[in-house]
């Protein structure tokens, strides 16, 4: 139940296409779900985040849309560019007293020139 | 404002040593959390520090230990270590009863 299963394992897509990323979970309490972004060598960055109350949020290229009925959220990045190429892992976390975020297993994504 | 730091970058050590692992939270934040990202994995949450105590822990054996500092740094300890503790260690701060974390950029130790 506390699994976050994410797909694809990896991607290519043109640059300027809409590459799309999608997790599921089971864990009902879970009622916070970032995205994180991470650079070979580096550490994960946040890129966005989203709770169950709402459907869709969007902050520049980045959309997150969440189907809380489904227990699905994706990930959609516009107009995709070379500079974002890296490994995209989606998160969730719920009210346990104590923030532990449950990763998925990332998602890298290769956006050719 | 500074962001998470980590320290060192990089280890090498060799079965059964023990290593410490340093990390000092974003400037503000009062907790810390620790967590083991293996090769082509996600992070594994080992465990978290608020106020000095742990108040959460993953699934980790108790080789794996922890502190955290008045100034909210934060040492993560492992004991008698095995190869497959070789991963990336990484730190994330988040201020207090906030659910958005921070993350450094994470120590690599490979165990041989």
């Amino acid at each position: 139940q506390q699994q976050v299963k994410q797909s694809p394992q990896s991607l290519i897509v043109q640059k300027g296409g809409i590459p799309i990323i999608n997790c599921a979970y089971e864990n009902t309490a879970f009622d916070y779900f970032p995205w994180y972004q991470q650079f070979p060598g580096k550490g994960p960055a946040l890129l966005i985040a989203i709770r169950p109350d709402v459907s869709e949020k969007k902050e520049g290229r980045f959309t997150i849309s969440f189907n809380k009925s489904a227990k699905q959220f994706s990930l959609h990045i516009m107009d995709s560019q070379p500079g974002d190429s890296a490994t995209y892992f989606c998160a969730a976390s719920g009210n346990t007293g104590f923030q532990k975020l449950v990763f998925g297993t990332g998602t890298r994504l290769l956006v050719s020139p | 404002e500074t962001g998470v730091t980590q320290s060192p970058t990089h280890l090498i050590k060799t079965r059964g040593q023990q290593v410490t692992l340093r990390c000092s939270s974003q400037s503000g934040h009062n907790t810390v959390s620790w967590y083991q990202q293996a090769l082509g994995q996600g992070p594994q949450f080992i465990f978290q520090y608020y106020r000095e105590e742990e108040n959460g822990r993953g699934n980790f054996p108790p080789r794996f230990s922890g502190l955290q500092f008045p100034n909210y740094s934060s040492e993560l300890n492992v004991n008698a270590l095995e190869l497959d503790d070789s991963a990336l260690y990484l730190c994330a701060s988040s201020a207090a009863g906030l659910e958005t974390q921070y993350f450094g950029p994470g120590t690599r130790l490979l165990v041989l």
